[in-house]
């Protein structure tokens, strides 16, 4: 399986933004980079995705480095709500509807008010 | 539309029994698949059903099965439960038209005694 680390656990104040590291040295040229979080007591929730280029939505941006050896989820402005562990994820692309996503064991930020 | 929904939420078992959880997706999915989670840990696919046939399957023993039904709503079912099979269930429903975002339901979680 495809594999991405990430650093343990994180820490933020309220309202300044967050940058969340992440390295998969051995990604494939198909491969997908997603970000799904994790509040307490809830199901992931999927948070954003990219291939090569960088993407923003709502919710958060995605930079991709050149090589796609890494990349970096950010937050703008951290709220108490955005609280979670943030899964850094490989989809790997094996057609169709056929895919699974490999989860590690994240990243948990912490937001100081 | 209403979002994927897990039953029970909670629930004990007693170890060498038999344990059926449910699921159902998102209106319109045609594709669900099923996660355990333990504690402190990231989930682990365990299959994955499209159009009521198995569509992949992770590193999980043939005591863990499934069914989808044609509404899409799905079943796991566990025989001969085992300590370790304490965790979080968790399932996400996807489709084609959702592009690359699976959505999770709460989980349901299992504690064998």
């Amino acid at each position: 399986d495809a594999k991405t680390t990430q650093p343990n656990s994180m820490e933020s104040n309220e309202e300044e933004p967050v940058h969340l590291p992440c390295n998969h040295s051995t990604i494939s040229g198909t491969d997908y980079i997603h970000w799904y979080r994790q509040l307490p007591s809830q199901g992931p929730e999927y948070v954003i995705h990219g291939l090569t280029s960088n993407v923003n939505n709502r919710m958060a941006s995605l930079a991709i480095a050149e090589d796609r050896k890494s990349s970096t989820l950010i937050l703008h402005r951290a709220t108490l709500r955005d609280a979670a562990v943030y899964y850094c994820i490989l989809r790997v692309n094996s057609g169709g509807s056929n895919y699974k996503l490999t989860f590690g064991k994240g990243t948990l930020l912490t937001v100081n008010p | 539309e209403t979002g994927v929904t897990q039953s029970p939420t909670h629930l004990i078992k007693t170890r060498g029994q038999q344990v059926t959880l449910r699921c159902s997706s998102q209106s319109g999915h045609n594709t669900v698949s099923w996660y355990q989670q333990a504690l402190g840990q990231g989930p682990q696919f365990i299959f994955q059903y499209y159009r009521e046939e198995e569509n992949g399957r992770g590193n999980f023993p043939p005591r863990f099965s499934g069914l989808q039904f044609p509404n899409y709503s799905s079943e796991l079912n566990v025989n001969a439960l085992e300590l370790d099979d304490s965790a979080l269930y968790l399932c996400a429903s996807s489709s084609l038209l959702t592009g690359f975002e699976a959505f999770f339901g709460q989980g349901t979680r299992l504690t064998v005694v």
